[in-house]
């Protein structure tokens, strides 16, 4: 089974707008972050925003906010007015285990999202 | 920030050569690193963990004896693609996490920017 699933293969969002990009997850560890990862083009990979299962609110981060829906085992990226330089793909990833030793990240298909002026 | 630096950017080379990717941690010491495979239009899939001072765990389905990692200081992990064919060209990355980041999970991996691989 898939432990992170991104539904969303592709999309387009109208410069300024909001976007929500889904992630659920699958883990049976209690403890366990979850990652949002922006690629460009270029291939860098870029943190964007982190979630952990403990925390209590959801992790916002400038225009990056994440919907963390802990019962349904969902962790979705909300990127607010968005702007061109948006326009990459985006990785949700999932780190096991809070010790050193379940550092290991798994990450879901990605979504490309494509900005329109 | 930490920086990771990943030489070379890309690099092309003939069918049987074998080709040494570096990754260096600037600013930070890394007890551990990851190397990971990227195809065209695909996710990142983990190759292997490397381990300073100790041999590196592989993920199952990666040939061992094919991608030879070493980890021998806390800055620097090599990957080398032993005898490259053309199926092992793809976008190769490596990530490494600060060693005093141990106790705290919120602290995320830093990756490189990338090797791009082709073999003809």
């Amino acid at each position: 089974a898939q432990k992170i699933t991104q539904t969303q293969p592709g999309m387009f969002v109208q410069e300024k707008e909001a976007v929500t990009l889904d992630c659920t997850y699958d883990t049976s560890d209690p403890s366990y972050g979850l990652f949002w990862y922006k690629q460009p083009s270029s291939g860098e990979m870029i943190f964007l925003i982190y979630q952990g299962s403990y925390d209590q609110q959801n992790a916002t981060e400038g225009r990056y906010s994440l919907n963390f829906q802990k019962a349904r085992k969902s962790a979705n990226l909300v990127i607010s007015a968005s702007q061109l330089g948006d326009s990459a793909m985006y990785f949700c990833a999932m780190r096991e285990g809070l010790r050193a030793a379940g550092n290991k990240l798994t990450f879901g298909g990605g979504t490309r999202v494509l900005v329109k002026p | 920030g930490a920086v990771v630096s990943q030489h070379p950017s890309w690099v092309i080379c003939k069918s049987g050569t074998s080709v040494k990717i570096e990754c260096r941690s600037l600013d930070f010491q890394a007890t551990t690193m990851f190397w990971y495979r990227q195809f065209p239009k695909q996710s990142l899939m983990l190759m292997a963990t490397s381990n300073e001072g100790s041999k590196a765990t592989y993920e199952q389905g990666v040939e061992k004896d094919k991608f030879l990692i070493n980890h021998a200081s806390l800055t620097l992990s090599t990957l080398t693609v032993t005898s490259a064919h053309p199926e092992d060209s793809s976008f190769y990355i490596c990530s490494a996490r600060d060693f005093r980041d141990r106790e705290y999970s919120n602290q995320p991996q830093h990756f490189g920017d990338g090797t791009r691989l082709s073999i003809l």
